[in-house]
């Protein structure tokens, strides 16, 4: 059983450029998070995804946007970059929509923006 | 809506010490609770979860937490620390039927020799 991969692992970025994470899912898993970790904090839901949809979302702003594609697997754009923007973002994926299941997370693509 | 407290963002132990994490929570309908661990440069791992069967449950590595409405509590416990355990530990809330989670700030757990 394949866990939940991330990539990149780590990438620097300037104000005002423009990112892409990608994730790929736990296998039979249709459902993708986002959420995003700032330095000495806890995770932040960014959003989710269900059957290539956005099912729900956190209190951030319109240039944090994503994707599912058909094997379920996510990307995470974040456009207009800014420092505060700097952090790590984890992937979750998980069984069944609805269900407080166990989120499996990857290791984290670590963002920092100059 | 739903949030989570964890008191302490740094707790010290003595190897073979009881280990103790609190979490309190907030919720308006029966809450499911989770704790899960950070080790340096990783991603959560679940240790246990609460989804409203017992309210003592046991986790992963020895850990146990305990769910209690009146307190409004989900602490972990261990009753003798590892070196092993040093990591940030994170409690966690949800409630069926809904898409997120909501993390409390965590705590960072220091194994003492």
């Amino acid at each position: 059983e394949t866990g939940v991969t991330q990539s990149p692992t780590h990438l620097i970025k300037t104000r005002g450029q423009q990112v892409t994470l990608r994730c790929s899912s736990q296998s039979g898993h249709n459902t993708v998070s986002w959420y995003q970790q700032a330095l000495g904090q806890g995770p932040q839901f960014i959003f989710q995804y269900y059957r290539e949809e956005e099912n729900g979302r956190g209190n951030f702003p319109p240039r944090f946007s994503g994707l599912q594609f058909p094997n379920y697997s996510s990307e995470l754009n974040v456009n207009a970059l800014e420092l505060d923007d700097s952090a790590l973002y984890l992937c979750a994926s998980s069984l069944r929509l609805g269900e407080a299941g166990e989120l499996f997370f990857g290791e984290g693509s670590r963002l920092t923006v100059l | 809506a739903q949030s989570v407290t964890q008191l302490g963002s740094h707790v010290s132990v003595s190897e073979g010490a009881l280990v103790l994490l609190r979490c309190n929570y907030s919720s308006s309908v029966p809450p499911y609770l989770f704790w899960y661990v950070q080790y340096p440069n990783q991603g959560l791992q679940l240790l246990l979860k609460y989804t409203s069967a017992a309210t003592l449950v046991k986790g992963i590595n020895g850990f146990e937490a305990e769910f209690k409405k009146s307190e409004t509590s989900f602490h972990l416990t261990k009753p003798s620390a590892h070196m092993s355990d040093a990591a940030e530990y994170f409690c966690a809330v949800t409630l069926t039927g809904t898409y997120k989670y909501i993390f409390g700030t965590g705590t960072r757990l220091k194994v003492l020799a």
